[in-house]
């Protein structure tokens, strides 16, 4: 069974930084393409950050972009989210996801499993 | 950047239904679309991908179509469990943007 548990996030003054983690269990963590994607309570899904099976190719929406990085480590089975410079429109539930391909060009690849869920609020 | 556009935003509805959700593109994208469910509180999930293949374990009421900018997602006989948030998403660019979203509510 496919298991995304996701760690971090929580209150952060603006200005300041968090990062998210998202340990991932029950597939083969380093033949696919992981991305975050934001929520803001009550509204719609944004797509944050997308990252290739080995790393090769990082993309960023251009709200986060020069603020959040995105990284894996392959070894341990786990994505993050660096975030920094937070804003409070910045404040979402962030879900890690899988898709179902390595490659983050490949078109038409979905994302088939995610992660539950952590809260980032940022506010003075 | 692509953008997707659901319509209606809305939408209220009976058990037994048949109910028709429209997503539209800025650019063409041939069928790299996606559509997912979320219920309140709940992580979204995948319905749909290539505008029509249905995901494993989904049930067969619900159906994709469309292709270049154009795109529904058809559920026919709308049970109670599927009273939902529906959303699309592009696979077309790097960046997998999606819909504003298609509440569907009792009615």
């Amino acid at each position: 069974e496919v298991l995304l548990v996701q760690s971090g996030g929580g209150l952060a003054q603006p200005g300041r930084s968090l990062r998210l983690s998202c340990a991932a269990s029950g597939f083969a963590f380093d033949d696919y393409a992981m991305h975050w994607v934001r929520q803001p309570p009550g509204k719609g899904l944004e797509w944050v950050s997308g990252i290739s099976w080995n790393s090769g190719s990082r993309q960023y929406a251009e709200s986060v972009k020069g603020r959040f990085t995105i990284s894996r480590d392959n070894a341990k089975n786990s994505l993050y989210l660096q975030m920094n410079s937070l804003r409070p429109e910045d404040t979402a539930f962030y879900y890690c996801a899988k898709a179902r391909g390595g490659d983050l060009a490949a078109v038409g690849v979905p994302f088939d499993s995610w992660g539950q869920g952590t809260l980032v609020t940022v506010s003075s | 950047d692509i953008q997707l556009t659901q319509s209606p935003s809305f939408l209220s509805a009976s058990v037994g239904d048949r109910v028709t959700i429209t997503c539209r593109a800025s650019q063409g994208i041939s069928t790299y679309l996606a559509w997912y469910q979320q219920k309140p509180g709940k992580v979204p999930k995948l319905l749909i991908y290539a505008a029509s293949t249905l995901q494993s374990g989904v049930p067969s009421r619900f159906s994709g179509s469309g292709s270049g900018t154009e795109f529904t997602l058809t559920i026919s006989n709308l049970q109670p469990e599927d009273f939902a948030t529906y959303y699309c998403q592009q696979l077309d660019s790097y960046f997998r943007t999606f819909g504003q979203g298609t509440k569907v509510e009792i009615k």
